[in-house]
């Protein structure tokens, strides 16, 4: 079946240094993606999407790469700073459906 | 996200009680989602409610049912708690347009004893 994976479950940055965040997806159907942040005690929340006719789209200090060849997508953070200490997940979504398939997701830690 | 709502936040219950958790949402979206959370494990999908007439069952629905009470409302129950639903319970909401990007609440931690 479909599944949505991140590559590293934990990734410890120095702050001040750039983070950069895997996720591969399996269906190569899937036309747009979805980068959320977890912090501890709250609700997933939307950082930045891509749809699957673009590679690179860039946000305020993010940065989400698309690679539709390899299906594996990144999330790139400049500038790492503590409040950027969260887990980290990605989504796709095929064939333009309600459906999100979610990756497990990567806890970003931000050495002082 | 404050303009959707979760309640309660935190609630322990025993094996066999029934609960309800509730959502609203002040987004005007039309469709709304309840999913669980896992440690290690992505968001999984229980149930999905189109508009006010429509609800679906989403990959782990056994156990839960679901009632949309106004399209600003969304709750969940389960009927008999069990101890393996001890999770994350999260609402979601979306917007019925190309992207459908979706909006999460803040949450309810479940623990069944």
């Amino acid at each position: 079946g479909e599944n949505v994976g991140l590559h590293l479950p934990t990734l410890s940055v120095q702050e001040g240094d750039n983070s950069i965040i895997n996720c591969a997806y399996s269906n190569s159907a899937s036309d747009y993606f979805i980068w959320y942040k977890q912090e501890s005690g709250k609700g997933p929340q939307f950082i930045i999407d891509i749809r699957s006719n673009m590679d690179k789209r860039q946000g305020q200090r993010v940065t989400v790469l698309l690679n539709k060849t390899v299906k594996h997508l990144s999330l790139q953070i400049a500038a790492t700073q503590p409040g950027d200490s969260a887990v980290y997940f990605c989504a796709a979504r095929a064939d333009s459906s309600y459906k999100l398939i979610f990756g497990s997701g990567t806890r970003l830690l931000v050495r002082p | 996200d404050a303009d959707v709502t979760q309640t309660p936040r935190n609630r322990i219950t025993k094996t066999g009680k029934r609960i309800m958790l509730e959502c609203s949402q002040t987004k005007g979206h039309d469709r709304m989602y309840w999913y669980r959370q896992d440690p290690g494990l992505g968001l999984r999908l229980i149930y999905y409610s189109f508009d006010v007439k429509d609800i679906n069952k989403g990959e782990i629905s056994d156990g839960y049912s679901v009632s949309r009470q106004a399209q600003a409302k969304f709750s969940l129950s389960l009927e008999s708690a069990i101890p393996n639903q001890t999770a994350l319970y999260f609402c979601a909401t979306s917007l019925r347009t190309s992207s459908q990007t979706q909006y999460f609440g803040p949450g309810t931690r479940l623990l069944v004893l």
